[in-house]
């Protein structure tokens, strides 16, 4: 059974940068056949999908976040990291880390997001 | 990017009745590339249904999914305690993937 747990600061200060690292057990990253994403949700509102980053480094963001996201993975320890740069209160959410198949068009997702971290609660504030 | 918008935001049924949920794009959504989630407080969203009909391992066949093109609808056939929760879909056809807003299924 995959599992995803997130790490990081739950308080972030307006303009520093965000980061956040996403832990998968029960299986492993460099197996390949997987997209590995950041999702956020703003309080009480809906999904916003991040970016994803495959095993080997490939990247695919949101174009609205695009400037501000860099998504890298450390397959040694099989783990995937996050960092949004320049924070604003706008950027407070819960953040999750998940799992996508592979799609058929390099940057997509196939068969939804199977596996979810229980998600982190990052706010922005001075 | 793609649009989703669900109908109707909010859903109030009782045990045992039929849900039926609508979530229609913007512009065609390729392959049938769509799937639903339900997220329940505090918790992650679960994948229900992917390909906009084929249900997540594990998730019990009063959840169905149907549509193509631009229109999709999620069922609940009889509505269980457990079943009461927000409903996200989501297309994963082109990117960027996109989520909509959600529909709240709520206790009558």
């Amino acid at each position: 059974q995959v599992q995803l747990q997130e790490s990081g600061p739950g308080l972030v200060k307006p303009s520093q940068t965000l980061s956040l690292t996403c832990t998968v057990s029960g299986g492993s990253i460099s197996s390949g056949g997987y997209y590995w994403s950041w999702i956020r949700q703003h309080p009480g509102k809906g999904l916003e999908w991040i970016g994803y980053i495959y095993y080997s480094g490939s990247t695919y963001y949101n174009p609205s976040l695009k400037s501000r996201v860099t998504i890298s993975v450390d397959t040694s320890k099989n783990q995937f990291s996050l960092k949004l740069s320049s924070v604003t209160a706008a950027d407070t959410a819960v953040y999750y880390c998940a799992r996508d198949g592979l799609g058929a068009v390099a940057g997509t997702g196939s068969g939804g997001f199977d596996y979810w971290g229980q998600g982190t609660l990052v706010t922005v504030s001075s | 990017e793609i649009v989703l918008t669900q109908s109707p935001g909010t859903l109030s049924l009782s045990p045992g009745e039929r849900a039926t949920l609508s979530c229609r794009a913007s512009q065609s959504v390729s392959s049938s590339y769509l799937a639903w989630y339900q997220q329940k407080p505090g918790q992650a969203p679960r994948l229900l249904i992917y390909g906009a009909s084929s249900r997540a391992t594990g998730i019990p066949d009063r959840f169905s999914g149907s549509g193509s093109g631009t229109d999709f609808t999620l069922t609940i056939s009889r509505l269980e305690p457990e079943d009461f929760a927000v409903y996200y879909c989501q297309q994963y056809g082109s990117s960027p993937t996109t989520f909509g807003q959600g529909t709240k299924v709520e206790i009558k």
